[in-house]
């Protein structure tokens, strides 16, 4: 079945450094990828999305590239600050059911 | 203020105790999902409906319950608790995008 993997936590990082955070996926015909965040005590929210092969999501700063080839949808961010810090879910969109799929989530914690 | 109401915020159970989890969204979004969120392992799909008088399973159904009488409820029932469904609960709706999602904030259930 389709699946989405990312990359384990927690992602230690100061502020101003630059962001990464790989997703992979395993899916049958063309999904709709998406990032979603979750800050502590709060429900998920989109970040961004892409809905075709070599669409770019971007939001408040971040970014991913849907690529089909590589099946990867890995999130980046320039320049992180405190306020990103909290857990961030790659998921797939499951065509046929009408759901989403999630990846374990990565949890992103930026000091001063 | 619109979106997806969820109640309680915090629940503990006693084994074998029942409760249903309440689920409410004002948006008159046609899909409703419920998920439950285990430490380190993402959010997995329990039920979801795609309008009302229709259900259907997701991947962790076993234990659980629902009905969907309006299109603006969605209610979570557990029967038997167990500590294995000791979780954060998600409810989330969607309009007809597949990226038109709204989660609610969550309930903590502890079964002990």
């Amino acid at each position: 079945g389709d699946s989405v993997t990312q990359m384990e936590g927690p992602v230690t990082l100061s502020e101003e450094a630059f962001l990464t955070i790989n997703c992979t996926y395993t899916a049958t015909g063309y999904p709709s990828l998406f990032w979603y965040v979750q800050y502590p005590g709060e429900g998920l929210q989109l970040l961004l999305k892409a809905t075709k092969a070599d669409d770019k999501g971007s939001n408040k700063g971040f970014e991913a590239t849907y690529r089909k080839e590589t099946t990867s949808f890995h999130l980046e961010k320039g320049s992180v600050q405190v306020s990103d810090s909290a857990v961030y879910f790659c998921a797939l969109s499951d065509q046929r059911y009408n759901k989403l799929i999630f990846g374990a989530g990565t949890r992103l914690a930026v000091h001063p | 203020n619109a979106g997806v109401t969820q109640t309680p915020k915090f629940r503990i159970l006693k084994i074998g105790q029942s409760m249903t989890l309440q689920c409410a969204q004002d948006m008159n979004h046609n899909y409703m999902y419920w998920y439950r969120q285990d430490p380190g392992m993402g959010l997995k799909l329990i039920y979801y409906s795609v309008g009302a008088g229709i259900t259907d399973k997701g991947e962790v159904p076993n234990g659980y319950n629902v009905s969907r009488s309006t299109t603006e409820d969605f209610p979570l029932r557990l029967e038997l608790a167990a500590p294995s469904q000791t979780s954060v609960y998600f409810c989330a709706s969607r309009d007809g995008r597949i990226y038109g999602y709204t989660f609610g904030s969550g309930t903590r259930l502890t079964v002990v």
